[in-house]
């Protein structure tokens, strides 16, 4: 199984100001036919299912403010929230989607005000 | 608007065939190219992803449940079923049932339901 490792495992910003949680996998979601890292970011507010924010390892899924944005490929990921609001309050989780089943998640990382 | 809304016993004793289903509104599961499946989460295993499955079949499902699990759909009923046999404790977890984009070969859940807490106990 691909393992996801998040880091931080908790996170406080201030409001207004970034941030940004990593991820990374144990083996390469990049695939070379089609150039595509096989990796989303979700987030999930308390009391509520995940939801979508990022697909590709850098597209936001529809709606999502574009304050959120994400980056990297092969084994090695970033989440930045650009400037924090207080309804950025939740626990994020990376995904890998890629090969055969499981599609594997990371422990997530709580994200909080300072 | 799309909805998905879980429901099935929320205890299970250990050893039983845990049951749920998922009815999906705003959405028909035979016309649409989705896949449709469950993933869990707990606070000691985290988010576990289940398995999916088509109208027409291509089922995948986690190697670690496989010899357990069956995910089935009903048109009739615009429904999504999951089966988890012999469970124990470990089993314990909120199910959430999600709706999965085909993505270049892969599936993304690109939409999940408000979950079920199901405990398994004597």
């Amino acid at each position: 199984d691909i393992v996801m490792t998040q880091s931080p495992d908790s996170l406080a910003v201030s409001l207004g100001e970034r941030a940004t949680i990593n991820c990374k996998s144990s083996q390469s979601v990049l695939y070379s036919s089609n150039n595509k890292n096989y990796l989303a970011w979700y987030q999930q507010k308390p009391g509520q299912p995940p939801k979508l924010l990022i697909y590709w390892a850098s597209t936001r899924e529809s709606g999502v403010p574009d304050r959120f944005s994400a980056s990297g490929s092969g084994t090695d990921f970033t989440l930045t929230i650009s400037s924090l609001q207080a309804e950025d309050v939740a626990v994020y989780y990376c995904q890998q989607y890629s090969g055969n089943p499981p599609y594997t998640f990371g422990q997530g990382t709580k994200l909080e005000i300072k | 608007q799309l909805q998905l809304q879980e429901s099935g016993p929320g205890l299970v004793k250990p050893s039983e065939t845990l049951s749920l289903t998922c009815t999906v509104s705003g959405d028909s599961i035979s016309s649409s190219g989705y896949f449709w499946g469950w993933i869990r989460q707990s606070p000691g295993r985290g988010l576990e992803w289940i398995g999916s499955t088509h109208y027409s079949g291509n089922s995948k499902y986690n190697p670690s449940l496989q010899s357990r699990v069956t995910i089935s759909v009903d048109t009739s009923k615009n429904q999504v079923s999951l089966k988890l046999t012999s469970v124990t404790a470990a089993d314990t977890a909120v199910y959430y049932c999600a709706r999965e984009r085909p993505v270049n070969g892969q599936r993304l859940a690109a939409f999940w339901g408000q979950g079920t807490l199901v405990t398994v106990s004597s």
